[in-house]
Parts: structure tokens; sequence; C-alpha cells
């Protein structure tokens, strides 16, 4: 399958900072991918799909002030945690659709947030 | 809107012995993909099977098969000869047909299987 990184793996930051998370698909090119927040022994969640040359499509309750996606490359999308709290903490998934319609997607390894 | 149930949270099975999940889910869609991930204790979700609705067969790779009944919008997970690495929290997903290009994926919440040695 195709490789899908996160960065970082995890990040622990203080109330009321901003924290940047980088998702980079490897082996091909992504004008869409998806960010997911999965709580504790919770599903995943989506909460955007991020588009490449365009603004990302937000989940009904999600935050679009608070949680800033960047679709800035073809294999680069990024997902910023501004004025964090600690109920923030969550960890975060994104992931690549397939090339091909009848391909699934492909994860990331995940990113834990732990906001002090 | 679609949704996704398992209404199981957590199974256990002996090593060797086979066990089944359960998924159930609703829409109104005619075409549409389901899938089965794992998440093992490193959060890396990894594919398990999928199933394309317009195919009447049931999925099947090496010893995880489904049982896909399209009428009662069903889709089980059978795991046989269970593995200790088969440890995981499983996921039941529905993936709509696109929409303005893309698609979306709906989870369940998940089933914790537990191999007993």
């Amino acid at each position: 399958g195709a490789v899908v990184s996160q960065h970082p793996s995890w990040v622990i930051c203080k109330s009321g900072t901003s924290v940047k998370i980088e998702c980079r698909s490897l082996d091909f090119q992504a004008t869409t991918m998806f960010w997911y927040r999965q709580f504790p022994k919770q599903s995943l969640m989506l909460m955007a799909t991020s588009n490449e040359g365009s603004k990302a499509t937000y989940e009904q309750g999600v935050e679009k002030d608070k949680f800033l996606i960047n679709h800035a490359s073809l294999t680069l999308s990024t997902l910023t945690v501004t004025s964090a709290h600690p109920e923030d903490s969550s960890f975060y998934i994104c992931s690549v659709p397939g090339e091909l319609s009848t391909d699934t997607q492909y994860f990331g390894p995940g990113t834990r947030l732990t906001v002090l | 809107a679609q949704t996704v149930t398992q209404s199981q949270p957590e199974m256990s099975v002996q090593e060797a012995e086979t066990v089944t999940l359960s998924c159930t889910y609703d829409t109104s869609e005619s075409d549409y993909y389901l899938f089965w991930y794992k998440q093992p204790p490193s959060r890396q979700m990894i594919l398990v099977i999928r199933q394309e609705a317009y195919k009447q067969q049931n999925a099947t790779e090496n010893r995880f098969s489904v049982n896909f009944q399209k009428a009662a919008k069903s889709f089980s997970l059978k795991i046989s000869d269970s593995q200790l690495g088969d440890a995981a929290m499983y996921f039941c997903a529905y993936r709509s047909p696109p929409t303005s290009g893309t698609y979306k994926y709906i989870f369940g919440t998940g089933t914790r299987l537990k191999v007993l040695a």
C-alpha cells in the first residue's frame, strides 16, 4: 500500500499555543487528503477534507478557524490547531485516497496531541 | 444520512478458532464500498478487506472473509484460525459514492477483539 507519513508522531504543548501537524503522501500525488480525530477508545471522526489549490471542506461542528488546514502541495497537507486547549488533546490521523476508485484510503501513523 | 453500527464493543476468541464481527449500515445509495480496518495498539490503521456493493460475491482475503447482505445492509467479518496478532480494534467503514469528485468515509464505533492463547 501507499506510504503516508505524519510529523510529529506526538507533541505536548501548553494551553494557548498553536501546533502544526504535517501529512505527506510519499508514493503519489494527492489532490485530496482527509483529517480525522480519534478520542481514546472511540472511532475516527472526519474533521475535514483538504483540497489542493482550494479551501478545505470542514465537517459540521468543526471550527475552521481553530483547525486550520493548508494543502500546500500535491504531497503535503498541514493541520494547525490554533490556541490549543486541553479538550483538543486527541489522536489526529490523516489519510490519502487511493488513485483508483476501487482503492481504499491510506492512513498516516497518527499524531498524539496532548495540551497541558 | 449514512450511518454505520457495530453492536459488539468487545469480542473474545480462542486462538485457532473462528470469530465473526458484526456491522450494519444505513444508506439510500446503491453504489458504495464497505471496508474493514484493523487498528492494533500502534494505532496505525490497516485495511483488512473491502467489498464493492455491486458485487454479490463475498470478498475473501486469506483467513478473512465477509458476509455481505445488501438487502439487509449487513456486512460481517469472519476471521478464521484466529492468531494472537489478530488482536486489535476493528472498524467497519462505509464509503459513499463521490460527491464533487471526492469520497467520504463513515466509520463504526469499533469492536475490540481479544485473542486468547
